[in-house]
């Protein structure tokens, strides 16, 4: 496709449910970021991937979340066990790599646990 | 200290304006600086990088101070449709992004 593309772009679930969001990057970049945004708040990073390289897992807040990408294509965050603090729009980025601030930005995956 | 900082706003600017606002960053290793701008529900999106010399893009300047550790975005003419979240970005030597959270600009006709 011609951007990031994201689904679902919303999800509802209960407290405790286990969720999949999945992002499809743009075609030939390398660098993919998933970054999560609480309602009125700036972009929090969670995790990186660069290529066959090994992620940077820095951000993921607890070990309810992971996130997996096969080479330079899909990526899925999961987060299980959902709480309602994970309430929030998840977004991911792509760019041809990683010494670039140039990222493209799907629509963002809002979650909301109630 | 938080290490990359803006004013939340918001900023109300009638239209036909200047509007200026900066951002501020702690670490002065850092390597290189953007503004992103963000709409309402929306996903932020590239407005410009900020060059060392400065950089010009229409009604839009953006300017770096090292010796300070701020960058600053200037909007010349602000249009309604200016109205939008603006987001700095700094990329520091490890090549991480670090993001503020934005500045909020309110255009009036």
């Amino acid at each position: 496709g011609a951007g990031v593309s994201q689904s679902p772009s919303n999800k509802v679930t209960e407290k405790g449910k286990d969720v999949e969001l999945r992002c499809d990057p743009i075609s030939g970049h390398t660098a993919l970021y998933w970054y999560r945004q609480r309602l009125g708040q700036g972009l929090e990073f969670l995790i990186y991937f660069q290529g066959n390289s090994a992620p940077d897992k820095s951000g993921l807040p607890s070990d309810r979340f992971s996130a997996e990408r096969t080479g330079e294509s899909v990526s899925t965050l999961t987060i299980q066990r959902t709480q309602q603090e994970d309430s929030a729009v998840y977004l991911c980025a792509s760019s041809w790599q990683r010494n670039t601030g140039e990222l493209f930005f799907g629509e963002g995956s809002r979650l909301t646990v109630l | 200290r938080k290490e990359v900082e803006q004013d939340p706003g918001p900023f109300n600017v009638p239209e036909g304006a200047t509007v200026a606002f900066n951002c501020t960053y702690s670490n002065s290793a850092s390597q290189s600086f953007f503004w992103y701008r963000q709409d309402c529900r929306k996903e932020p999106k590239l407005l410009m990088s900020v060059y060392s010399s400065g950089n010009e893009d229409g009604r839009f300047t953006a300017q770096l101070n090292r010796a300070s550790q701020y960058i600053s975005l200037l909007i010349r003419d602000s249009k309604l449709s200016d109205s939008a979240t603006y987001l700095c970005v700094v990329k520091d030597s490890n090549y991480q992004l670090i993001w503020g959270a934005g500045t909020k600009l309110i255009i009036k006709p």
